[in-house]
């Protein structure tokens, strides 16, 4: 059965301490490992996709990564601003997601 | 271009009430997909669907939950006789007919409350 890890659960950082969030995963053929960002209230948005083992992406100051089992979320120097809630998911085989519980950003001034 | 529209934001039943779920599609989308968000879980995906197909129902409850997405107008998820364990967010998302890598837009979501 396809499943998602992600640690930790909440993670506080002062503003500029960079960090990573980890996804690990369990598919029988990945179909894709995707971030998404979820404010409170709101509904995800969509940060990256990534398809392959190597495979990096960036977004400001977002790095996304992937291996063979899991998936990083570099952040550098974080601001306020990018407290949210940090979902992984994976692509399922009819085109749904499956996603892991989140991890939850606090960046503090 | 709006995104996603999903409507009521808020919804407040009473048990053994019904509820309706409206999600009107990113324009050019004709895939949605449903999810549900439990509070400290996951989003757990639902339904799949295309106009006027249900593709993929794997995650709706085999009772009291429907999902349709009809040729007119928007997609509608009705919960029957809801209980309090129907208490969520629920997500719905498009994608056009050419998305392959199922980074698909959501909506805001419908708070659904049962007293």
């Amino acid at each position: 059965e396809d499943q998602v890890t992600q640690s930790p659960e909440a993670l506080r950082l002062q503003e500029g301490e960079s960090s990573s969030l980890n996804c690990s995963y369990t598919v029988s053929g990945l179909r894709g490992l995707f971030w998404y960002r979820q404010d409170p209230g709101k509904g995800p948005e969509f940060l990256f996709t990534l398809y392959s083992a190597g495979e990096e992406k960036e977004k400001e100051r977002l790095k996304a990564t992937l291996t063979k089992k899991e998936s990083f979320l570099h952040i550098t120097a974080p601001k306020p601003e990018d407290s949210a809630t940090y979902l992984c998911a994976v692509g399922g085989s009819q085109g749904n997601l499956i996603f892991g519980k989140g991890t939850k950003l606090s960046v503090k001034p | 271009n709006a995104g996603v529209m999903q409507n009521p934001r808020h919804l407040v039943r009473r048990r053994g009430q019904e509820a309706r779920l409206r999600c009107s599609p990113m324009k050019g989308h004709s895939h949605v997909y449903w999810y549900r968000q439990l509070p400290e879980e996951g989003l757990k995906f639902m339904v799949y669907l295309q106009k006027e197909n249900i593709i993929d129902e794997s995650g709706m409850p085999k009772e009291r939950f429907s999902a349709e997405f009809p040729k007119e107008g928007p997609s509608i998820l009705r919960i029957q006789q809801v209980v309090r364990g129907d208490s969520a967010a629920y997500f719905c998302a498009s994608s056009p007919e050419t998305q392959a890598n199922y980074g698909y837009t959501f909506g805001s979501g419908t708070r659904l409350t049962v007293v």
